[in-house]
């Protein structure tokens, strides 16, 4: 099973509007980690946002923020008033607590129209 | 110099050549790993390091071949490579624990002619 799913392949956001991008996950860790990551078509990988298993808020980093249903088993990344700059690649991540590595989901991909 | 820096940015190598990507990262990270994106795929884990330890190899063919003399320092070698290797390679780094994220390099174009 996979421990990280993205179910939107693609989406298309006028510019402005807000977008949620989903991911929910799966781990029977109590303590986890999950991270938003984004990729511009120049490759780099940029962190946008995290969020641990034991925190009771939202985590918000800007115009970024997480929507955090743990008894769901969901992480949604929300993006507010949507720029021409947020076109690009999305990942949702998940550490778990006896890992050495992060797991990553396959991606969305986002086109902000002007 | 901040971050984690990978040279080269692109390569253009034949079937034939060995090369090396490299990997630096000077933020005292303890782990280190290679992924693979190719178009339209999914990352693809390649190698981790730990403490300088290579603790998981993804069954990459033996044509990838990975060095870390270090902790600050991680190396791709590269030989034999078939056109299909053709993809973006990134370098990442971390602390370990579950609120600590990668640091990742610019990443390497590799096509492989």
């Amino acid at each position: 099973a996979q421990k990280i799913t993205q179910t939107q392949p693609g989406m298309f956001v006028q510019e402005k509007e807000a977008v949620t991008l989903d991911c929910t996950y799966d781990t029977s860790d109590q303590s986890y980690g999950l991270f938003w990551y984004k990729q511009p078509s120049s490759g780099e990988m940029i962190f946008l946002i995290y969020q641990g298993s034991y925190d009771e808020q939202n985590a918000t980093e800007g115009r970024y923020s997480l929507n955090f249903q743990k008894a769901r088993k969901s992480a949604n990344l929300v993006i507010s008033a949507s720029q021409l700059g947020d076109s690009a690649m999305y990942f949702c991540a998940m550490r778990e607590s006896r890992d050495d590595k992060i797991i990553f989901g396959k991606g969305t991909r986002l086109h902000i129209l002007p | 110099e901040t971050g984690v820096t990978q040279t080269p940015r692109h390569l253009v190598m034949g079937m034939t050549n060995k090369k090396s990507l490299k990997c630096e990262q000077h933020l005292g990270h303890n782990a280190m790993y290679w992924y693979k994106q190719s178009a339209k795929k999914p990352l693809e884990l390649m190698f981790v390091y730990s403490l300088e330890e290579r603790v998981e190899n993804n069954s990459v063919p033996s044509r990838f071949s990975p060095e870390c003399p270090n902790s600050s320092h991680l190396f791709l070698h590269l030989h034999t490579l078939q056109p299909e290797d053709s993809a973006l390679y990134l370098c990442a780094s971390s602390q370990l624990g579950v609120s600590y994220g990668y640091t990742f390099g610019s990443g390497t174009r590799l096509t492989v002619v």
